[in-house]
This record gives C-alpha cells, structure tokens and sequence, in this order.
C-alpha cells in the first residue's frame, strides 16, 4: 500500500493569489499524478508528475496555471496559480502500486480549496 | 480508452446485497475493469480489480462475463457506512491501476444506503 499524506486539508483563498499544495509518499514512486474534483462532479487528472522531468499535462490544464515540482520520489507539489473562484475545488494527489494481485491507485484525502 | 455507463445513483436498505452494474462495450483485450470507492471529503478507494469471470475479496465480487462488455459489483449485506460513491474504470492494468498512467473517471454511482 501507500500513505499519501497532502497538506493544506483546505484553505480559503483571495482571487488573484496562488496556493502551493504539498503532496508526501511515505515510499518511493515514479510516477505522481494530481486530479482536480469539482462540486459535486467525478474526479479530472491535471497531470503526471515525473521525478526528473516536466510534468505532464492534460487537455484543458497549462503548466502556467498549474506549475508543478517533483524534486525527488516521495514529494510534490501542485500551485494554483492566480486563482479565481471557479478554482474552488477538491485537489488531490494519487500514486499507483502493483502488486502480486491487482494494480491499484492510493489518494491523499485531497485539498479543499475556496477561492473568495 | 473504453467508455463506461453506471447509474447515476441507487437506493438500498441496511443487510441488503447491492449489485451495481457497468456497461463497457468498448472494452479492449488488454483492458481490465477496477472499482474504486468514494467517501465525502475523501479520496477514491480500490475496492477490486478483475479480467474474467468471478473475482471475490473480504469487501466485494466482481462479475464479468464472457463477452466482458459488462461487469457487476456485488457488495453483500451493505451497512450505512457502504454510503458513497463507486466508480467503474476500464482500461490495460496500468490505466485502470494507477500505474504508469493516470485514471480517467467518470460520473460514478451515488449508492444511498437507508435503515
């Protein structure tokens, strides 16, 4: 398994600033990705986060916006950068295992945040 | 990748067995089908994974049958805490894992479950 621990839990933000998340992997993994979960909605992938290399990003999310870190296998960090209110989500951080019997993605609990 | 079909949302009773269906007709040879939980304010779960016919662990069954182009979660004797959301992915064991790819959701299947 992996404990995935992400860090703020939520915070409340102005428009027009930026907030960084922090995301921990008690183990090594190559791969880190960050989803974003809106209201009431299922969860979208942002990017892949690669130890060594730019991440990489999904239609519809920039790195502009985005900018992520992945300066060794068990940390990265997401910014939501010049946020505005329709950033107010759920942003959460996955890595994945395979094991003897399944393949299976662990998440931190996610950060909520609120743009004001 | 293979687009999955859920109910939007289910209704059941405590002690009951909860069977919630995905449709997957697109399915691929490579692809395998795994279920993940959802708790508000909490990040998916692995419930299970599966390739063909029964798969069983200590939470639910997976059934799929020989064409694969469904497969039905079965969770036995639910309680209010089976409360959530379930998804239905599809893809090869690293997609539909979290491998070397990331996940792709969709809407899931809102399961209520009443006293």
């Amino acid at each position: 398994s992996a404990v995935i621990s992400q860090k703020p839990s939520r915070d409340i933000c102005q428009r027009g600033t930026s907030l960084t998340i922090q995301c921990q992997v008690d183990s090594q993994v190559t791969m880190m990705f960050w989803y974003r979960q809106q209201p009431g909605q299922s969860l979208t992938l942002i990017a892949t986060a690669n130890q060594g290399s730019e991440a990489t990003y999904e239609s519809g999310f920039v790195i502009d916006k985005f900018p992520i870190s992945r300066p060794n296998l068990t940390f990265s960090t997401l910014t939501v950068s010049n946020m505005s209110p329709e950033d107010s989500s759920i942003y959460l951080c996955s890595v994945g295992r395979t094991g003897a019997m399944n393949t299976e993605a662990f998440f931190g609990q996610g950060t909520r945040l609120t743009v004001v | 990748l293979a687009k999955t079909t859920q109910p939007i949302s289910m209704d059941s009773y405590e002690g009951q067995e909860v069977n919630i269906t995905c449709s997957h007709n697109n399915i691929a040879t490579n692809d395998y089908i795994t279920w993940y939980q959802q708790f508000p304010s909490q990040g998916p779960r692995f419930i299970i994974q599966g390739y063909k016919t029964k798969v069983t662990n200590e939470v639910a069954s997976l059934f799929i049958p020989a064409d694969r182009k469904s497969s039905t979660l079965s969770l036995p004797r639910v309680s209010l805490s089976d409360t959530a959301v379930y998804y239905c992915l599809v893809g090869d064991i690293w997609f539909g894992g979290g491998g070397a790819d990331g996940l792709t959701f969709g809407k899931g299947t809102h399961l209520i479950i009443q006293p």
